[in-house]
């Protein structure tokens, strides 16, 4: 089945630093990328979708400057917490959507577990 | 926008059925998903409806009614490893995104 990598899986950083976290298709082209973020015990929330080529489009409620998302490649969208603090902490996760007749079909990343000191 | 409702928690012994609901409410309609995911692991995909009916997947099911907004998973034969957060998740088109419902949090006993 089409596998999608996230990487870093964890990572710990002080505040005030830029984390940037790597979501790749690793056997299918991705158009649009989904980046989630989510809180223990809690649902996924849709931060933003991710467009290969063009401007990402983000939820209401979601700063494009904190959150920089560039999706320079049909395999690669990078998601930057830029001057990352605690209340960031949390768990992100990276979807791709496969075009074709799986379309409705989601495949996850492993996910980034971020913590912010 | 869209919003579902999905129990917060479910209990389940070893070997039983179990039946997990989600109603939502979209303006748009473009089909009822499900995922699971495991703590601390990604979700990964179960099952898709798009139109009314009952669709079956070795032990799991999921079924749909449109003029109701409901849907259902239903897991029959349950196993220790089925402990698991269940999300129901609907688009409003083929172009946006998934929304995802709360989870429900099943917890299989022996």
């Amino acid at each position: 089945g089409a596998v999608v990598s996230q990487h870093p899986s964890r990572v710990i950083c002080k505040s005030g630093t830029s984390v940037k976290i790597e979501c790749r298709s690793l056997d299918f082209q991705a158009t649009t990328m989904f980046w989630y973020r989510q809180f223990p015990k809690q649902s996924l929330m849709l931060m933003a979708t991710s467009n290969e080529g063009s401007k990402a489009t983000y939820e209401q409620g979601v700063e494009k400057d904190k959150f920089l998302i560039n999706h320079a490649s049909l395999t690669l969208s990078t998601l930057t917490v830029t001057s990352a603090h605690p209340e960031d902490s949390s768990f992100y996760i990276c979807s791709a959507r496969r075009t074709g007749p799986t379309n409705e079909k989601l495949f996850f990343g492993s996910g980034t577990q971020l913590s912010v000191l | 926008g869209q919003s579902l409702e999905q129990p917060s928690e479910v209990t389940a012994v070893e070997g039983a059925i179990v039946q997990i609901n989600c109603t939502y409410q979209t303006s748009g309609f473009y089909g009822l998903s499900w995922y699971q995911q495991h703590d601390g692991g990604a979700p990964t995909f179960l099952s898709y409806n798009a139109l009314d009916g009952l669709e079956e997947t070795g032990r799991f099911s999921s079924f749909l009614s449109r003029s109701d907004s409901y849907g259902y998973l239903l897991l029959q034969e349950l196993q220790m490893k089925d402990s698991a957060s269940y999300f129901c998740a609907v688009r409003n088109s083929g172009n946006t995104p998934l929304v995802f419902g709360k989870g429900t949090r099943l917890s299989v006993i022996a």
